[in-house]
Protein backbone atom coordinates (compact mmCIF):
# COMPACT_ATOMS: atom_id res chain seq x y z
CA UNK A 1 0.00 0.00 0.00
CA UNK A 2 1.44 2.78 -0.68
CA UNK A 3 0.53 6.25 1.56
CA UNK A 4 0.47 9.67 0.94
CA UNK A 5 1.34 12.29 3.98
CA UNK A 6 -0.31 15.62 3.69
CA UNK A 7 0.90 18.53 6.26
CA UNK A 8 -0.06 20.62 8.13
CA UNK A 9 -3.89 18.37 8.46
CA UNK A 10 -4.85 21.94 9.31
CA UNK A 11 -4.36 25.73 8.39
CA UNK A 12 -5.60 28.77 9.40
CA UNK A 13 -4.89 31.85 8.09
CA UNK A 14 -5.80 35.66 7.60
CA UNK A 15 -6.95 36.82 4.67
CA UNK A 16 -3.69 38.14 2.56
CA UNK A 17 -1.48 35.79 3.99
CA UNK A 18 0.69 32.97 2.05
CA UNK A 19 0.43 29.13 2.95
CA UNK A 20 1.88 25.95 1.79
CA UNK A 21 0.44 22.46 1.92
CA UNK A 22 3.00 19.62 1.64
CA UNK A 23 2.43 15.81 0.38
CA UNK A 24 5.09 13.09 1.13
CA UNK A 25 5.43 9.62 -0.08
CA UNK A 26 8.08 6.98 0.03
CA UNK A 27 6.94 5.88 -2.95
CA UNK A 28 7.42 6.69 -6.72
CA UNK A 29 4.02 8.11 -8.52
CA UNK A 30 4.24 8.43 -12.26
CA UNK A 31 2.01 11.61 -11.99
CA UNK A 32 0.72 14.09 -9.09
CA UNK A 33 -2.90 15.84 -8.40
CA UNK A 34 -3.88 18.53 -6.59
CA UNK A 35 -8.19 18.49 -5.77
CA UNK A 36 -10.05 21.14 -3.46
CA UNK A 37 -13.27 20.27 -2.07
CA UNK A 38 -15.45 22.19 -0.49
CA UNK A 39 -18.53 20.82 2.38
CA UNK A 40 -21.33 18.86 0.68
CA UNK A 41 -19.22 18.95 -2.55
CA UNK A 42 -16.56 16.02 -4.63
CA UNK A 43 -13.40 16.85 -4.87
CA UNK A 44 -12.41 19.01 -8.33
CA UNK A 45 -9.32 18.25 -9.92
CA UNK A 46 -6.63 21.63 -9.74
CA UNK A 47 -3.63 20.43 -11.55
CA UNK A 48 -1.95 17.00 -12.85
CA UNK A 49 2.21 17.31 -12.21
CA UNK A 50 3.90 14.74 -14.25
CA UNK A 51 7.14 15.95 -14.72
CA UNK A 52 10.43 15.69 -11.62
CA UNK A 53 10.98 18.92 -11.03
CA UNK A 54 8.13 20.28 -12.25
CA UNK A 55 6.22 23.82 -11.44
CA UNK A 56 2.86 24.92 -12.39
CA UNK A 57 1.20 28.13 -11.93
CA UNK A 58 -2.64 28.69 -11.44
CA UNK A 59 -3.27 32.09 -10.31
CA UNK A 60 -2.01 32.63 -7.10
CA UNK A 61 -1.66 29.02 -6.92
CA UNK A 62 2.08 27.22 -7.39
CA UNK A 63 2.50 23.72 -7.43
CA UNK A 64 5.56 21.76 -7.21
CA UNK A 65 6.66 18.14 -7.91
CA UNK A 66 9.19 16.91 -6.27
CA UNK A 67 12.67 16.01 -8.31
CA UNK A 68 12.37 11.74 -7.24
CA UNK A 69 8.40 12.42 -8.06
CA UNK A 70 7.79 11.21 -4.03
CA UNK A 71 6.61 14.80 -2.51
CA UNK A 72 4.60 17.84 -4.07
CA UNK A 73 3.72 21.02 -2.75
CA UNK A 74 0.85 23.70 -3.07
CA UNK A 75 1.70 27.59 -1.91
CA UNK A 76 -0.92 29.94 -2.10
CA UNK A 77 0.02 33.77 -2.27
CA UNK A 78 -1.70 36.14 -1.00
CA UNK A 79 -4.50 33.71 0.01
CA UNK A 80 -8.67 35.15 0.30
CA UNK A 81 -11.50 33.65 1.56
CA UNK A 82 -12.57 31.67 -0.78
CA UNK A 83 -9.43 29.76 -1.24
CA UNK A 84 -11.35 27.92 2.20
CA UNK A 85 -11.42 23.82 1.79
CA UNK A 86 -9.97 20.80 1.86
CA UNK A 87 -6.81 20.33 -0.36
CA UNK A 88 -5.96 16.69 -1.22
CA UNK A 89 -3.40 15.46 -3.09
CA UNK A 90 -3.47 12.19 -4.95
CA UNK A 91 -0.38 10.21 -6.42
CA UNK A 92 -1.39 8.21 -9.89
CA UNK A 93 -0.05 4.70 -10.00
CA UNK A 94 0.91 4.16 -14.16
CA UNK A 95 -0.22 0.40 -13.79
CA UNK A 96 -4.42 1.13 -13.96
CA UNK A 97 -4.51 4.78 -13.48
CA UNK A 98 -4.76 4.48 -9.39
CA UNK A 99 -5.28 7.22 -7.44
CA UNK A 100 -4.54 7.19 -3.61
CA UNK A 101 -5.21 10.41 -2.10
CA UNK A 102 -3.89 11.53 1.11
CA UNK A 103 -5.24 12.68 4.51
CA UNK A 104 -6.18 16.49 3.39
CA UNK A 105 -4.79 19.73 4.90
CA UNK A 106 -8.28 21.75 5.49
CA UNK A 107 -7.46 25.27 4.63
CA UNK A 108 -9.65 28.37 6.47
CA UNK A 109 -8.80 31.66 5.32
CA UNK A 110 -10.11 34.22 7.47
CA UNK A 111 -11.64 37.81 5.90
CA UNK B 1 -22.77 19.47 -19.90
CA UNK B 2 -24.31 17.59 -16.57
CA UNK B 3 -21.76 16.39 -13.85
CA UNK B 4 -22.11 12.86 -12.32
CA UNK B 5 -25.02 12.73 -10.26
CA UNK B 6 -25.61 11.22 -7.36
CA UNK B 7 -28.66 10.03 -5.23
CA UNK B 8 -29.83 10.44 -2.75
CA UNK B 9 -27.80 13.47 -1.09
CA UNK B 10 -28.17 12.09 2.82
CA UNK B 11 -29.62 9.01 4.26
CA UNK B 12 -30.11 8.36 7.73
CA UNK B 13 -30.66 4.23 8.45
CA UNK B 14 -30.48 2.22 12.14
CA UNK B 15 -27.69 -1.19 11.52
CA UNK B 16 -28.12 -3.95 10.03
CA UNK B 17 -30.67 -2.08 7.15
CA UNK B 18 -30.18 -2.80 3.83
CA UNK B 19 -28.93 0.65 1.72
CA UNK B 20 -28.59 1.67 -1.96
CA UNK B 21 -26.55 4.57 -2.90
CA UNK B 22 -26.94 5.48 -6.94
CA UNK B 23 -24.91 6.89 -9.64
CA UNK B 24 -24.95 8.50 -13.36
CA UNK B 25 -21.57 9.58 -14.55
CA UNK B 26 -21.22 11.57 -17.10
CA UNK B 27 -22.31 11.22 -20.63
CA UNK B 28 -19.61 8.69 -22.51
CA UNK B 29 -17.55 8.20 -19.64
CA UNK B 30 -16.31 4.24 -20.09
CA UNK B 31 -14.65 4.61 -16.22
CA UNK B 32 -16.62 4.72 -13.39
CA UNK B 33 -15.60 5.04 -9.54
CA UNK B 34 -16.83 4.27 -5.98
CA UNK B 35 -14.92 6.07 -3.32
CA UNK B 36 -15.22 5.88 0.49
CA UNK B 37 -14.56 9.01 2.36
CA UNK B 38 -14.60 9.28 6.30
CA UNK B 39 -14.84 12.51 7.97
CA UNK B 40 -11.88 14.60 7.48
CA UNK B 41 -9.69 11.97 5.37
CA UNK B 42 -9.23 11.50 1.93
CA UNK B 43 -11.32 9.42 -0.06
CA UNK B 44 -10.62 5.58 -0.28
CA UNK B 45 -11.10 3.78 -3.69
CA UNK B 46 -13.67 0.81 -3.16
CA UNK B 47 -14.44 -0.21 -7.12
CA UNK B 48 -13.39 0.66 -10.56
CA UNK B 49 -15.57 -0.30 -13.35
CA UNK B 50 -14.10 -0.07 -17.02
CA UNK B 51 -17.96 0.11 -18.97
CA UNK B 52 -19.57 -3.05 -17.35
CA UNK B 53 -16.56 -4.72 -15.65
CA UNK B 54 -15.28 -4.36 -12.31
CA UNK B 55 -11.46 -4.22 -12.63
CA UNK B 56 -10.51 -3.08 -9.38
CA UNK B 57 -12.28 -4.26 -6.30
CA UNK B 58 -9.70 -5.85 -3.96
CA UNK B 59 -10.71 -2.86 -1.79
CA UNK B 60 -14.45 -3.32 -1.65
CA UNK B 61 -15.88 -5.90 1.79
CA UNK B 62 -17.51 -7.85 -0.30
CA UNK B 63 -18.89 -9.75 2.75
CA UNK B 64 -21.46 -7.10 3.22
CA UNK B 65 -20.55 -5.04 -0.14
CA UNK B 66 -22.06 -5.03 -3.46
CA UNK B 67 -21.70 -3.17 -7.10
CA UNK B 68 -23.11 -3.08 -9.85
CA UNK B 69 -22.90 -1.35 -13.29
CA UNK B 70 -25.21 -3.94 -15.67
CA UNK B 71 -25.42 -1.60 -18.79
CA UNK B 72 -22.35 0.13 -18.06
CA UNK B 73 -23.89 3.31 -17.87
CA UNK B 74 -25.33 4.20 -14.26
CA UNK B 75 -24.07 2.12 -10.90
CA UNK B 76 -25.67 1.06 -7.56
CA UNK B 77 -23.30 0.49 -4.82
CA UNK B 78 -25.20 -1.86 -1.69
CA UNK B 79 -24.53 -2.27 1.48
CA UNK B 80 -26.05 -4.78 3.40
CA UNK B 81 -26.41 -5.19 6.68
CA UNK B 82 -25.05 -1.35 7.38
CA UNK B 83 -22.58 -1.16 10.83
CA UNK B 84 -22.08 1.80 12.66
CA UNK B 85 -18.68 1.89 11.10
CA UNK B 86 -20.12 2.37 7.38
CA UNK B 87 -21.18 6.03 8.40
CA UNK B 88 -19.05 8.20 5.58
CA UNK B 89 -19.65 10.17 2.21
CA UNK B 90 -19.70 7.92 -0.39
CA UNK B 91 -18.66 9.47 -3.67
CA UNK B 92 -18.79 8.14 -7.29
CA UNK B 93 -16.64 9.47 -9.86
CA UNK B 94 -16.44 8.93 -14.05
CA UNK B 95 -13.70 9.46 -16.50
CA UNK B 96 -12.71 9.04 -20.05
CA UNK B 97 -9.49 7.48 -21.06
CA UNK B 98 -7.05 9.51 -23.45
CA UNK B 99 -4.69 8.06 -25.74
CA UNK B 100 -1.42 7.71 -23.26
CA UNK B 101 -3.28 10.20 -20.75
CA UNK B 102 -3.95 10.48 -17.30
CA UNK B 103 -7.52 10.36 -16.15
CA UNK B 104 -9.51 13.55 -15.32
CA UNK B 105 -12.09 11.87 -12.67
CA UNK B 106 -14.75 13.73 -12.32
CA UNK B 107 -16.39 13.60 -8.73
CA UNK B 108 -20.16 13.97 -7.77
CA UNK B 109 -21.27 15.04 -4.69
CA UNK B 110 -21.54 12.09 -2.64
CA UNK B 111 -23.83 10.88 -0.37
CA UNK B 112 -23.78 11.03 3.31
CA UNK B 113 -24.90 8.03 5.14
CA UNK B 114 -25.77 8.37 8.52
CA UNK B 115 -25.76 4.63 10.47
CA UNK B 116 -27.56 4.82 13.95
Amino acid sequence: TQLLEQSPQFLSIQEGENLTVYCNSSSVFSSLQWYRQEPGEGPVLLVTVVTGGEVKKLKRLTFQFGDARKDSSLHITAAQPGDTGLYLCAGVVAAGNKLTFGGGTRVLVKP
Amino acid sequence: EAGVVQSPRYKIIEKKQPVAFWCNPISGHNTLYWYLQNLGQGPELLIRYENEEAVDDSQLPKDRFSAERLKGVDSTLKIQPAELGDSAVYLCASSHRAPGGTDTQYFGPGTRLTVL
